[in-house]
């Protein structure tokens, strides 16, 4: 079965200060992996998007990058946090591959991010 | 552009009742919809989706939902709700590798 994995659960930085998020997925290959962000426990902003490794699209210019160094490895990055970086990260997939599964997202745990 | 929307920022029902949560949705095509639940501080859950054929979409925990393409709805619903089912509730399109997704509804059950 497949597992998605998020690290860290929960983060407190200084503004200015740099950020990377994790997020690995077991038992399917050739995912395709999104970031989102919740602010205030409702609606989920799409931050980035990868069809493959090395393929990132991103949908809002902001603060933030992400990078696929591996198949199912997906980083969220920051070089200098700011306040407004601050919420509920989550990592999804979605099979390209199987039958019967296409388009259905799977969220990880995500990690809540406070930024001071 | 494609939009989904969710119109009850919140909805309470009592244990035991039946319980409805809204989606509309406007997309080209046929759509791919789709239901996730959120518990406090955690990820979101796949419930359901529908693809194609019957409007009636059964899913996780006991809940279904119904499309209806005339009144472009995918209303999510349980014939007896439990305490348990409070959370927060997504509704969400599929459109070219991307999930455009509703505000969400709280869904509050009372003993």
């Amino acid at each position: 079965s497949q597992t998605i994995h998020q690290w860290p659960a929960t983060l407190v930085q200084p503004v200015g200060s740099p950020l990377s998020l994790e997020c690995t997925v077991e038992g399917t290959s050739n995912p395709n992996l999104y970031w989102y962000r919740q602010a205030a426990g409702r609606g989920l902003q799409l931050l980035f998007y990868s069809v493959g490794i090395g393929q990132i699209s991103s949908e809002v210019p902001q603060n933030l990058s992400a990078s696929r160094p591996q198949d199912r490895q997906f980083i969220l990055s920051s070089k200098k946090l700011l306040l407004s970086d601050s919420g509920f990260y989550l990592c999804a997939w979605e099979s390209s591959i199987i039958a019967g599964e296409a388009d259905t997202q799977y969220f990880g745990p995500g990690t809540r991010l406070t930024v001071l | 552009a494609q939009s989904v929307a969710q119109p009850e920022d919140q909805v309470n029902v009592a244990e035991g009742n039946p319980l409805t949560v809204k989606c509309t949705y406007s997309v080209s095509g046929n759509p791919y919809l789709f239901w996730y639940v959120q518990y406090p501080n955690r990820g979101l859950q796949f419930l359901l989706k529908y693809i194609t054929g019957d409007n009636l979409v059964k899913g996780s925990y006991g809940f279904e939902a119904e499309f209806n393409k005339s009144q472009t709805s995918f209303h999510l619903k349980k014939p007896s709700a439990l305490v348990s089912d409070s959370a927060l509730y997504f509704c969400a399109s599929d459109s070219s590798y991307k999930l455009i997704f509703g505000s969400g509804t709280r869904l509050l059950v009372r003993p």
